[in-house]
């Protein structure tokens, strides 16, 4: 089974300027989760899509924003990009993590915003 | 609202020595507990999970942990690493909910 592909996995922006970020899950999950990894600051919980609709969202602004297709596939887009949000972004997909289903990983997105 | 504390930011330690990597959390709630490892350049992928029965959980690469409910604690513990254990390891915590929430992570780094 393939695992949960990120693309693309490394980019530069500029600030000001907007991303999309794509994530397919392992096939036959649900849920897509996406968190944003910084130094220090760990995983930090953007938000959660399951059926294409957004369950749960982290405390991010609205610049940050995401969709799920009907074939599970996720983006994730932040618009007006800024310094700081410069990070790894991880997606996860799962058959549905409230019942601790594991939860996979990507091996993320690296955006560094100059 | 969960939270979770890994108290220790780096953790040096010489190979086949023994090693524990501490993890608090702080819930009203019952929740289900995680390890998960990231090497370098890597996504993270689970190292092993609490969810009920048997407090000690063990993976198959010699890690285990403890679940300790009145301490709200899952300290992770391996009785001799190796080198190849070098990475970050993070703690992780579950309500029930669509999210999990995550510690700072603890970077190991094996000496030989």
């Amino acid at each position: 089974k393939a695992g949960v592909t990120q693309t693309p996995r490394y980019l530069i922006k500029t600030r000001g300027q907007q991303v999309t970020l794509s994530c397919s899950p392992i096939s036959g999950h649900r849920s897509v989760s996406w968190y944003q990894q910084t130094p220090g600051q760990g995983l930090q919980f953007l938000f959660e899509y399951f059926s294409e609709t957004q369950r749960n969202k982290g405390n991010f602004p609205g610049r940050f924003s995401g969709r799920q297709f009907s074939n599970s596939r996720s983006e994730m887009n932040v618009s007006t990009l800024e310094l700081g949000d410069s990070a790894l972004y991880l997606c996860a997909s799962s058959d549905d993590p409230r019942s601790g289903d594991t939860i996979y990983f990507g091996e993320g997105s690296w955006l560094t915003v100059v | 609202a969960q939270s979770v504390t890994q108290l220790d930011s780096q953790v040096p330690v010489f190979e086949e020595a023994p090693v524990e990597l501490r993890c608090n959390y702080s819930s009203s709630v019952s929740v289900y507990l995680f390890w998960y490892v990231q090497y370098p350049n890597q996504g993270l992928q689970l190292l092993l999970k609490y969810l009920s029965g048997s407090t000690l959980v063990e993976s198959i690469n010699g890690f285990e942990a403890e679940f300790n409910k009145s301490q709200t604690s899952f300290h992770l513990r391996k009785p001799s690493v190796h080198i190849s254990d070098t990475a970050e390891y993070f703690c992780a915590v579950s309500a029930g909910t669509y999210k999990y929430i995550f510690g700072t992570g603890t970077r190991l780094k094996v000496l030989a």
